[in-house]
């Protein structure tokens, strides 16, 4: 089965520093996505990641995908204090999803 | 458009009741897909549907079930409750299955189970 690891599980950082999410899983996983968890709210859906070598951006997110390393990051550029939150990854058609990245934006 | 609802949005309850949650999916969506996620960590899979059939299960007992109905709405029950199974009950629906498709996410129902 699938298992899918985030590092780090928690990460306080600066406005305006750059900073990457890393996302390893274990076996083959078509797709790779990536979501947001604001404290007591649902997920929101950031990245659908659908093959080797994707990469998408929106705003200050940017997410890619490296199916040979088994690897996906989520790197964020500027960083704000609006992206406090949790983000996730998780892989595979059931969907498994790692423990987390839980990111603190200092002002 | 309405998004993925989902009710009730707070239930307590007490070990070894039975308990239904209910989601009701965008409007064009096929899929309905259920996650447990207990405090602090990712949501789990529990089951999967498309087109009223099931499509993928999770590692979770036969207490827990599904179905979805011809309107693409779903339930999802729990026999038997044990205190472990207090979490956030996640809905999200999908237009189709296995395409790497969008998940929308409801808001989910917070079981608490005394």
């Amino acid at each position: 089965e699938l298992k899918v690891e985030q590092n780090p599980l928690f990460l306080s950082m600066q406005e305006g520093k750059n900073y990457t999410i890393y996302c390893n899983y274990s076996t083959t996983s078509d797709r790779l996505y990536w979501y947001r968890q604001d404290p007591g709210k649902s997920l929101e859906s950031l990245f659908v990641l659908l093959s080797n070598g994707a990469v998408k951006q929106e705003g200050r997110l940017m997410a890619s995908l490296d199916t040979k390393a088994r690897l996906s990051t989520l790197h964020i550029t500027a960083a704000v204090h609006d992206l406090s939150a949790t983000y996730f990854c998780a892989g595979d058609d059931k969907i498994i999803f790692g423990k987390g990245t839980r990111l603190h934006i200092l002002p | 458009d309405a998004g993925v609802t989902q009710s009730p949005t707070h239930l307590i309850k007490t070990r070894g009741q039975h308990v239904t949650l209910r989601c009701s999916p965008i409007s064009g969506h096929k899929s309905v897909s259920w996650y447990q996620q207990v405090l602090g960590q990712g949501p789990q899979f529990i089951f999967q549907y498309y087109e009223k059939e099931e499509r993928g299960r999770g590692n979770f007992p036969d207490r827990f079930s599904a179905r979805q109905f011809p309107n693409y709405s779903s339930e999802l029950n729990v026999n038997a409750l044990l205190l472990g199974d207090s979490a956030l009950y996640l809905c999200a629906s999908s237009l189709g299955w296995g395409q790497g498709e969008t998940q929308y996410f409801g808001p989910g129902t917070r079981l608490l189970v005394l």
